[in-house]
C-alpha cells in the first residue's frame, strides 16, 4: 500500500538559511499534518491543513509556513534557521472518510541538522 | 487541554516475555481517539492501534492487546511473547473525536528486548 512520502529524509543546512520539507501523502488522504520531534522528546504538533486549508495550529514559530497545495502535497518552510531547529520533522496524512478515518499515517520523517 | 502520561520511561524483558506498556490520559472531553505508535530504531512513526472513547471492549491482535479503561483514564498495551523486533520506543496519543484532530504524544517508553 502507498505510504506518505516525505523528501528529502536529510538535510544539512547553515545557521540563518532557510530550508523547504516536501510531504506527499497517501492518495485519497485530504488531511495533512506536520510534527516536530527533538532528540529524546516526542512528537510536537506544528501545523495541519484539510482540503488546502489550514485547520489547526500548534507550536510552530513565525519563522515557519506552511501550506498545501492543489494535488493535497504540502510544504513546510523554514526560514532563519536556528541550532535548535535541529530535529526530526513528520508530516503525517488521514482520511475524512472510510476506512482508517481520523487515523493519521505518519511518513519516514526529514531528518533536519542546523549547523 | 490534553495530556498523556507515559510513566515508564524504560523497560528491559527477555525475549519471548509479556510485557506491558502503560498509558494514563487527561481530557475534559467526552469523545476522544486513543493511539498506539511504535517507532524502531530506523526512526518512522508506526501506527498500531486505535480505540474510541465509547467502546471500551478490549481486543487481541496477533500478539498485541490493549485494555481501556474509562474509569481510571488508561489505555494500557500488552505484547506477548516478545521478540527482538519488538525493541522501539511506544508512544501512546489522543486526539479529540472532532475530525482532523492534532495527535498529544506521551513521553514514550523505550522498550528493549533482551535476546
Amino acid at each position: 500500500a502507498a505510504g506518505v512520502i516525505q523528501s528529502p529524509r536529510h538535510l544539512i543546512k547553515e545557521k540563518r538559511e532557510t530550508a523547504t520539507l516536501k510531504c506527499y501523502p497517501i492518495p485519497r488522504h485530504d488531511t495533512v499534518y506536520w510534527y516536530q520531534q527533538g532528540p529524546g522528546q516526542d512528537p510536537q504538533f506544528l501545523i495541519s491543513f484539510y482540503e488546502k486549508m489550514q485547520s489547526d495550529k500548534g507550536s510552530i514559530p513565525d519563522r515557519f509556513s506552511a501550506q498545501q497545495f492543489s494535488d493535497y502535497h504540502s510544504e513546510l518552510n523554514m526560514s532563519s534557521l536556528e541550532l535548535g531547529d535541529s530535529a526530526l520533522y513528520f508530516c503525517a496524512s488521514s482520511p475524512s472518510g472510510g476506512e482508517g478515518t481520523d487515523t493519521q499515517y505518519f511518513g519516514p520523517g526529514t531528518r533536519l541538522t542546523v549547523l | 487541554a490534553q495530556k498523556v502520561t507515559q510513566a515508564q520511561t524504560e523497560i528491559s524483558v527477555v525475549e519471548k516475555e509479556d510485557v506491558t506498556l502503560d498509558c494514563v490520559y487527561e481530557t475534559r472531553d467526552t469523545t476522544y481517539y486513543l493511539f498506539w505508535y511504535k517507532q524502531p530504531p530506523s526512526g518512522e512513526l508506526v501506527f498500531l492501534i486505535r480505540r474510541n472513547s465509547f467502546d471500551e471492549q478490549n481486543e487481541i491482535s496477533g500478539r498485541y492487546s490493549w485494555n481501556f479503561q474509562k474509569s481510571t483514564s488508561s489505555f494500557n498495551f500488552t505484547i506477548t511473547a516478545s521478540q527482538v523486533v519488538d525493541s522501539a520506543v511506544y508512544f501512546c496519543a489522543l486526539s479529540l473525536f472532532f475530525g482532523n484532530e492534532k495527535l498529544t504524544f506521551g513521553t514514550g517508553t523505550r522498550l528493549t528486548i533482551i535476546p
